[in-house]
């Protein structure tokens, strides 16, 4: 069984710019959530697919947006990027919404704002 | 909205027992997870509660009391490997899991 995998791992890009991670959750997992971590917090929540159907949402404005796709893959989108969204974006995926197993986090995508 | 309290820092010696506390207040529970994380790697399940009490997972124990708002993670027989960051984490009513920001355990020889 393949686990979560992101990409890119790595990314630089300019304050105002556009950017799009992309997410493969494990197999058998139909929700996925996408999480900001800073240097030295814990991840914050962003928000959560369902079976394609936004779950839920934290604190983040409009310009984080996701999609996810009928095999359950994700997409996090950030438009107008800001020096303050530079951290590691976490996708996380479970077998269900109430899962009692957790996530499983994929190694995640810096991203670097200039 | 939800709250979650844990030490920033904790210190411990090989082969000793640590214990790491989380308070949480939230305006709804639905489950009360732990995590670890290594630096620059993605947090990895230890441990799920959602019923009063002790689950124990071979070194790995939690502790959950819902009318405290309390949980800990026990890690006992310490290993230099154990040294990473521990996330608490509480799901509410609606399925959001919210992270505290984490306790990083130094473990020394």
């Amino acid at each position: 069984e393949t686990g979560v995998t992101q990409s890119p791992t790595h990314l630089i890009k300019t304050r105002g710019q556009q950017v799009t991670l992309r997410c493969s959750s494990q197999s058998g997992h139909n929700t996925v959530s996408w999480y900001q971590q800073a240097l030295g917090q814990g991840p914050q929540f962003i928000f959560q697919y369902y079976r394609e159907e936004e779950n839920g949402r934290g604190n983040f404005p409009p310009r984080f947006s996701g999609l996810q796709f009928p095999n359950y893959s994700s997409e996090l989108n950030v438009n107008a990027l800001e020096l303050d969204d530079s951290a590691l974006y976490l996708c996380a995926s479970s077998y269900d919404r109430g899962s009692n197993y957790g996530y499983t986090f994929g190694s995640g995508t810096r991203l670097t704002v200039v | 909205g939800q709250n979650i309290d844990q030490p920033t820092e904790m210190t411990a010696t090989e082969g000793a027992i640590v214990q790491i506390n989380c308070t949480y207040q939230t305006s709804g529970f639905n489950g009360l997870f732990w995590y670890q994380q290594h630096a620059g790697e993605a947090p990895t399940f230890l441990s799920y509660n959602v019923l009063d009490g002790l689950e124990e997972k071979g070194r790995f124990s939690s502790f959950l009391s819902r009318s405290k708002g309390y949980s800990y993670l026990l890690l006992k027989e310490l290993q230099m490997k154990d040294s990473a960051s521990y996330l608490c984490a509480v799901r509410d009513d609606y399925q959001k899991v919210t992270f505290g920001t984490g306790t990083k355990l130094q473990v020394i020889p």
